[in-house]
């Protein structure tokens, strides 16, 4: 299997601009998790999906963050409006079952915002 | 709510010397797993082990071993021998039974010196 991926690896837009990424999780997996990473916070949960659905959003930051899993292949995170303090790493992450073992990584996205 | 405390933000130790990451968690419920994952400067998140509430036994894998101890809520790495390669930022996460969702510590930036 090719692993998570993510796209874009690297971004770089002005504040109040719309962001998208993008997640393919590996197949079969039911859960997907989104992370941001920074220095002072470290790695935080944004939100996680079972089966495509939203199980907790509670660390998305804000209403300019949104998450949807469409299917069970494809997942985005959206920025809008962005501002300078959401640059960041953001990780996506996919598991059949969180408990059992490794949580799969997919290579990140750098987000900088202007 | 679980949570994780990694205290040490950052470390520095010379080539050859024993080093140990702290891992304080806080859970309320009796089944719960914890994980240890390994940030090299590429950036890759890399699994290292995953430990159950129920197994205290402490695992040795090479030059790495964990200590797994309930009394105190700690779940300790130690790095023996230490190598250049060991450099990265060191993760310790926790997921409870209940609840999927798999919380990080802020992790633990470690530095050999050669």
């Amino acid at each position: 299997d090719a692993g998570v991926i993510q796209s874009p690896r690297h971004e770089v837009t002005e504040m109040g601009q719309e962001v998208t990424l993008r997640c393919k999780p590996i197949s079969g997996h039911d859960y997907l998790f989104w992370y941001r990473q920074t220095m002072m916070r470290g790695l935080e949960l944004l939100i996680y999906f079972n089966n495509n659905v939203p199980i907790d959003d509670s660390g998305m930051p804000e209403d300019r963050f949104s998450a949807k899993m469409p299917n069970a292949s494809f997942s985005t995170l959206k920025i809008q409006p962005s501002e300078p303090r959401d640059s960041a790493v953001y990780f996506c992450a996919s598991h059949l079952d969180p408990a059992a073992g490794e949580l799969f990584f997919g290579e990140g996205s750098r987000l900088t915002v202007l | 709510a679980q949570k994780v405390t990694q205290a040490q933000t950052e470390i520095s130790v010379v080539e050859k010397e024993d080093v140990t990451l702290d891992c304080v968690y806080e859970t309320r419920d009796t089944t719960y797993y914890l994980f240890w994952y390994k940030q090299p400067p590429s950036g890759e998140l890399v699994f290292l082990i995953r430990r159950n509430s129920f197994d205290e036994q402490n695992e040795i894998s090479g030059r790495y071993s964990w200590n797994f101890q309930k009394s105190t809520s700690s779940f300790n790495f130690t790095i023996t021998a230490s190598q250049v390669v060991d450099s990265a930022v060191y993760f310790c996460a926790l997921t409870e039974f209940r609840d999927d969702k798999i919380i990080f510590g802020k992790g633990t930036r470690l530095h050999i010196l050669p």
